[in-house]
């Protein structure tokens, strides 16, 4: 089983929709991080966060600790946001990675 | 924007030839990365440095060494590519804040290394 898990792996919504991308995670963790990949493109930090909740224009991430579980929230959802979302622990010094989740937006 | 930048962003090369990335960095962070991204994989740690001449090894480091002679430049060369090595590579940096040691992390733009 992995250390990191994403659900789902696969997402394909309509644009305007309200997207949810869930996180969970086995081991005890300093941070988390939400990443975004485009098509043939970089990658770019999202968020960090350790506790709470983080919000970023259309974008919100949650976290919670006890439940080892984070989700990452996209509002009013667009084309544009079509890319993989990539969820990332600290643990030990240790960056673990989760597999990614594929976001299509359609039109 | 963090100021990472990799090089040479493209490159194809031939079996059995030696292949230097290099990725630099002007944030002054002391965590560097290097990564393979293939289908079907994600991303694949290969080294790490957590400062000048220190380095470890990641999950993929099989025909891959690194070198970090300065805080701001991390290499990764593959003394004698093979196809298999044919991948995107990311470079990484991580600042460090806070009793955690943990920071946010920036990537470079990838190269893109294609061996015949």
């Amino acid at each position: 089983k992995n250390e990191v898990e994403q659900s789902p792996q696969n997402l394909t919504a309509q644009e305007g929709e309200f997207i949810t991308i869930n996180c969970s995670y086995s081991v005890g963790i300093s941070a988390l991080h939400w990443l975004q990949q485009h098509p043939g493109g970089g990658i770019v930090s999202l968020f960090m966060l350790s506790s709470g909740k983080k919000k970023h224009g259309r974008l919100i991430a949650t976290i919670n600790i006890q439940e080892k579980h984070s989700s990452l929230h996209i509002t009013a959802s667009h084309p544009r946001d079509s890319a993989v979302y990539i969820c990332a622990v600290h643990s030990n010094y240790q960056l673990i990675w989760g597999a990614g989740t594929k976001l299509i937006i359609k039109p | 924007d963090a100021g990472i930048t990799q090089s040479p962003r493209h490159k194809v090369t031939e079996t059995g030839t030696p292949v230097t990335l290099r990725c630099h960095q002007t944030e002054n962070h002391r965590y560097m990365y290097w990564y393979r991204q293939d289908p079907g994989h994600g991303l694949r740690l290969i080294h790490y440095s957590y400062g000048v001449k220190d380095t470890d090894k990641g999950e993929v480091s099989d025909g891959y060494s690194v070198s970090r002679s300065k805080t701001e430049d991390f290499l990764l060369t593959l003394e004698s590519a093979t196809s298999s090595q044919t991948s995107v590579y990311f470079c990484a940096i991580r600042g460090t804040g806070g009793i955690s040691n943990t920071g946010e992390l920036f990537f470079g733009e990838g190269s893109r290394l294609t061996v015949l």
